[in-house]
């Protein structure tokens, strides 16, 4: 079956370092692939998206690369600020169309 | 630009009462999405509708759950009748759609407790 997998633990960095996040899939072959941020008692807000014939998109201090070999998407973010602390969702589209499944989240909290 | 909205942002109601809630997409989107999040379950998309039309309904759980785009700018999703385990925050989306535009917009979401 299809699966999406985040790490589940939180992700703990020290301000000003770079914070990587894993996306990790199965049984799947998406066309694209999307982040989004999450904070507390809000909704998710869209990030970057990725295609399958795209190995690294850059959005600011964001980067995130897509290996469609390894099936497998991380998430950069460089200069870490306590303000990126939230949670971070992968979302991955059924068969290019515009339909979402999300991975389960990995919580990234960045100290001062 | 307002934003997707949702009403009511909290709903609390007993076991066996009809619940309807509310979303208006973000005007000139065409895709409008209905999802449920969970902690055990996390975020799982419910039905989504392209121009008003449903698309795909495989998410909703039950024939308890009905969601309906009467037109461009305003989608319900009802659940009759509600169970405690129907508790969950449900949030409504909208896309552009348009020339590859897939992203998903978000609305505030609307925490439901079933008791």
């Amino acid at each position: 079956s299809q699966k999406i997998e985040q790490n589940s633990e939180a992700l703990n960095i020290q301000e000003g370092k770079t914070a990587t996040l894993t996306c990790n899939y199965t049984n799947y072959s998406p066309a694209y692939l999307q982040w989004y941020r999450q904070d507390p008692g809000r909704g998710p807000v869209f990030l970057l998206l990725i295609r399958e014939n795209e190995k690294e998109k850059r959005k600011e201090r964001l980067k995130v690369t897509f290996d469609t070999t390894l099936k497998q998407s991380l998430f950069h973010i460089t200069a870490s600020q306590p303000a990126d602390s939230a949670t971070y969702l992968c979302a991955l589209d059924h068969n290019a169309g515009n339909m979402l499944t999300f991975g389960g989240g990995t919580r990234l909290m960045v100290k001062p | 630009d307002a934003g997707v909205i949702q009403s009511p942002r909290h709903e609390v109601t007993e076991m066996g009462q009809e619940v309807t809630l509310r979303c208006k997409p973000i005007s000139g989107h065409n895709s409008l999405f209905w999802y449920r999040q969970t902690m055990m379950r996390g975020l799982e998309l419910l039905i989504y509708f392209n121009n008003n039309v449903p698309i795909d309904d495989s998410g909703m759980p039950e024939d308890r759950f009905s969601a309906k785009m009467p037109n461009a700018s305003f989608s319900t999703l009802k659940i009759q009748p509600s169970e405690p385990r129907d508790s969950a925050v449900y949030f409504c989306a909208s896309s552009p759609l348009a020339s590859g535009n897939y992203e998903q917009y978000f609305g505030p979401g609307t925490r439901l407790t079933v008791t």
